[in-house]
C-alpha cells in the first residue's frame, strides 16, 4: 500500500514569497489533515478536512495560509506571503475516519526555509 | 483541553539498556494515546496506541506503554536499546469527540543510542 505522498521535500524562498505545498493521502482515506512543526516542537494541527470540507481550521492563520482539497483526494496548503516564522517542516496525514482513535498516516514533509 | 508533557528533551542510554521516555497527559474525557516515532527527514510512525481495553500496550520493534489514569500517565519502555531505536519520540493524546478528537502532540524526546 503505498504511504502518504508530498511534494516538493524541500523549499528555500525569501520573506514576502509565495509557496504552495502538495499533498496525496493514502487511497480511501476520508481524512487529510495539514500539520506545522517548528524545530524542537511536536506538530501542530492548522487544517483537518473530511473529504472535500473542512473540519477544523482553528489553528490556521488565515490572513496568509489557504489549504484546499478539491474532489477530497489530494491537497495543497499555500502560504502567502510568507514570513521568517512560517519556517518549519509541513507534514501531511490522513485516516481511514475523523475518530479520535484512529491511526494517522504521515508524510515525510516539506521542509520550509524563508530567508 | 488537552495536553502532553514529555519529561526530558534528551535521553541517552547504552546499547542493551532499558529505555524509559515519559508521557504525562491532561484530558477533560477519556484519552487515547499514541506514540509516534520520527527518524531524521521521515514523517511520524505510529508505535503503539491505546484507546480502550488492556492498559498495556505492545506495540512495533519491541515497544509498550501502560496506560495509567491515576497517574495521568503513559510512558514508553523497551527491554533492550538498539542503535536503531536512536530517533526522536512524540507522545499524543486525542479523545472520542467534538474538538477532543484532534491530536494533540507533546515537545518530543531525542532518544540517542550510544555504543
Amino acid at each position: 500500500e503505498a504511504g502518504v505522498a508530498q511534494s516538493p521535500r524541500y523549499k528555500i524562498i525569501e520573506k514576502r514569497q509565495s509557496v504552495a505545498f502538495w499533498c496525496n493521502p493514502i487511497s480511501g482515506h476520508a481524512t487529510l489533515y495539514w500539520y506545522q512543526q517548528i524545530l524542537g516542537q511536536g506538530p501542530k494541527l492548522l487544517i483537518q478536512f473530511q473529504n472535500n470540507g473542512v473540519v477544523d481550521d482553528s489553528q490556521l492563520p488565515k490572513d496568509r495560509f489557504s489549504a484546499e482539497r478539491l474532489k477530497g483526494v489530494d491537497s495543497t496548503l499555500k502560504i502567502q506571503p510568507a514570513k521568517l516564522e512560517d519556517s518549519a517542516v509541513y507534514l501531511c496525514a490522513s485516516s481511514l475516519n475523523a475518530r479520535g482513535d484512529e491511526t494517522q498516516y504521515f508524510g515525510p514533509g516539506t521542509r520550509l526555509l524563508v530567508l | 483541553a488537552q495536553s502532553v508533557t514529555q519529561l526530558g528533551s534528551h535521553v541517552s542510554v547504552s546499547e542493551g539498556a532499558l529505555v524509559l521516555l515519559r508521557c504525562n497527559y491532561s484530558s477533560s474525557v477519556p484519552p487515547y494515546l499514541f506514540w509516534y516515532v520520527q527518524y531524521p527527514n521521515q514523517g511520524l510512525q505510529l508505535l503503539l496506541k491505546y484507546t480502550t481495553g488492556a492498559t498495556l500496550v505492545k506495540g512495533i520493534n519491541g515497544f509498550e506503554a501502560e496506560f495509567k489514569k491515576s497517574e495521568t500517565s503513559f510512558h514508553l519502555t523497551k527491554p533492550s536499546a538498539h542503535m536503531s531505536d536512536a530517533a526522536e519520540y512524540f507522545c499524543a493524546v486525542s479523545g472520542p469527540s467534538g474538538s477532543a478528537r484532534q491530536l494533540t502532540f507533546g515537545s518530543g524526546t531525542q532518544l540517542t543510542v550510544l555504543p
